[in-house]
C-alpha cells in the first residue's frame, strides 16, 4: 500500500485568502485524486490529476477556484482560492493501488477552517 | 450511474454486541466494492474490498462484508464490537473501466456504549 502524506494537517484562514495543500507519496503514481469532506458528509471527488497534462474537474468544480498542480509522480498540490467559510472542509488526496488498481489509498486529510 | 446507499446515519452498539453496517448498491455491471473507516481526525483506511473472488470477504480488526447479489447488498458486520470500533464508515463502489471513479456513500457513524 502507498504511504501518503499531506501538509498542512490543518489551518485556519481568513475569508478571501488561498491555502495551498501539498500531497507527498512514497511510490510513484500515475494518478493521484483530490476530495472534498464537507462537515458531517460524505467525500466528494474534486478532480483528477494525471502528471504532464491538466487536472480533471468534476462536475461543480474549477480550475480557478481549485487549482491543482502534478509537477512529478509523487507529488501534487490543491489550492483553496479567494477563500469563503463555505470551503471549510477535510480535504484528502488518494493514489491509485499498484497491486490493484482499482483500490485507492487515502492521506490523513487537512483539516481547513475559514473564518 | 453507480451508487450506494447507507442505510443509518447512526448506530449504537453495546461492547461485545454484533456490529451490522448496511450498504446497497447500484450498478449496471458488476462493481467493485470496498468498506473504509474514518477515526476521529483521521483519514480513511481500507477495511476490506470485494473483487469478485469471494462473496464473503473478510478485512482488518474483526470486519467481513458478504457480497449478495440478490440483494445488491455488502452490508459490514463484526460479532463482537469494540469500544476502538467507534468510527464513521463509508461504504464504496468502483466500476471497472477507464475512468475507475470511486463513489462513496453517506457514511454510517458507530457508537460503540460500555
Amino acid at each position: 500500500s502507498a504511504v501518503i502524506s499531506q501538509k498542512p494537517s490543518r489551518d485556519i484562514c481568513q475569508r478571501g485568502t488561498s491555502l495551498t495543500i501539498q500531497c507527498q507519496v512514497d511510490s510513484q503514481v500515475t494518478m493521484m485524486f483530490w476530495y472534498r469532506q464537507q462537515p458531517g458528509q460524505s467525500l466528494t471527488l474534486i478532480a483528477t490529476a494525471n502528471q504532464g497534462s491538466e487536472a480533471t474537474y468534476e462536475s461543480g468544480f474549477v480550475i480557478d477556484k481549485f487549482p491543482i498542480s502534478r509537477p512529478n509522480l509523487t507529488f501534487s498540490t490543491l489550492t483553496v482560492s479567494n477563500m469563503s467559510p463555505e470551503d471549510s472542509s477535510i480535504y484528502l488526496c488518494s493514489v491509485k493501488g499498484t497491486a490493484w488498481i482499482n483500490e485507492q489509498f487515502f492521506g490523513p486529510g487537512t483539516r481547513l477552517t475559514v473564518l | 450511474a453507480q451508487s450506494v446507499t447507507q442505510l443509518g446515519s447512526h448506530v449504537s452498539v453495546s461492547e461485545g454486541a454484533l456490529v451490522l453496517l448496511r450498504c446497497n448498491y447500484s450498478s449496471s455491471v458488476p462493481p467493485y466494492l470496498f468498506w473504509y473507516v474514518q477515526y476521529p481526525n483521521q483519514g480513511l483506511q481500507l477495511l476490506l474490498k470485494y473483487t469478485s473472488a469471494a462473496t464473503l470477504v473478510k478485512g482488518i480488526n474483526g470486519f467481513e462484508a458478504e457480497f449478495k447479489k440478490s440483494e445488491t447488498s455488502f452490508h459490514l458486520t463484526k460479532p463482537s464490537a469494540h469500544m476502538s470500533d467507534a468510527a464513521e464508515y463509508f461504504c464504496a463502489v468502483i466500476i471497472s473501466g477507464g475512468y475507475q471513479k470511486v463513489t462513496f456513500g453517506t457514511g454510517t457513524k458507530l457508537q460503540v456504549i460500555p
